[in-house]
């Protein structure tokens, strides 16, 4: 039983690059969330998904886009990566949203 | 707008030593609180979740106990021990079912 496994850890990207951050959960959850934690603010939630299908916008959502096109799966894009967006990217998973969150080890970006 | 506040930011005690970490919220109107556990270039682990209808929860040495009223919530940790030693988090799930998280406790226990 892995949990959550994301895909890449590390990465460095030049500004306007694009990329793709894959997560995957093999606990069957309905709820999936993609988090970036800065120092000094915390994890913020960049979007979310309820189920296969769905995806719904978090806190920072701008830069960002998501697809959720089978439920183990909640993948992150960055269409024109910016410095803005260097950060620790964490994803997590849950059964309905009053439950306990599992999250995965992260993604260090780097964007030049 | 919930707004979760953790204070103090770094915490060092000895070994052995109990110690109680805060958490503070703005909004009363809360569906459940969890605390996690981050060690440093890992991901977060959920250690306790407190429903809005329960008042604490306990797992081996951990306490979290939940008051709304107030806005409070605090995790007691018993008898500290080096392996401890991580940042602690908590974060609260309010209307619209978003978790906010406040920025954490970094523990430090010495041997």
């Amino acid at each position: 039983n892995a949990g959550v496994t994301q895909t890449p850890k590390f990465r460095v990207l030049k500004t306007g690059q694009s990329m793709t951050l894959l997560c995957a959960q093999d606990m069957n959850h309905e709820y999936m969330y993609w988090y970036r934690q800065d120092p000094g603010m915390g994890l913020r939630l960049i979007h979310y998904s309820v189920g296969e299908g769905t995806t719904a916008k978090g806190e920072v959502p701008d830069g960002y886009n998501v697809s959720r096109l089978k439920k183990q799966n909640f993948l992150l894009g960055l269409e024109s990566a910016a410095p803005s967006q260097t950060s620790v990217y964490f994803c997590a998973s849950s059964y309905p949203s009053n439950e306990k969150l599992f999250f995965g080890s992260g993604t260090q970006l780097s964007v030049l | 707008k919930q707004e979760v506040t953790q204070i103090p930011a770094a915490l060092s005690v000895p070994e052995g030593e109990n110690l109680v970490l805060n958490c503070s919220f703005t909004d009363s109107a809360i569906y459940n609180l969890q605390w996690f556990r981050q060690d440093p270039g890992k991901g977060l682990t959920s250690l306790l979740l407190i429903q809005s209808s329960q008042r604490e929860q306990t797992s081996g040495r951990l306490n979290a106990s939940l008051d709304k009223s107030s806005g409070r919530s605090t995790l007691y940790i018993a008898a500290s021990q080096p392996g401890d030693s991580a940042t602690y988090l908590c974060a609260g799930r309010g209307g619209g079912g978003k978790l906010i998280f406040g920025q954490g406790t970094e523990l430090s226990v010495k041997p």
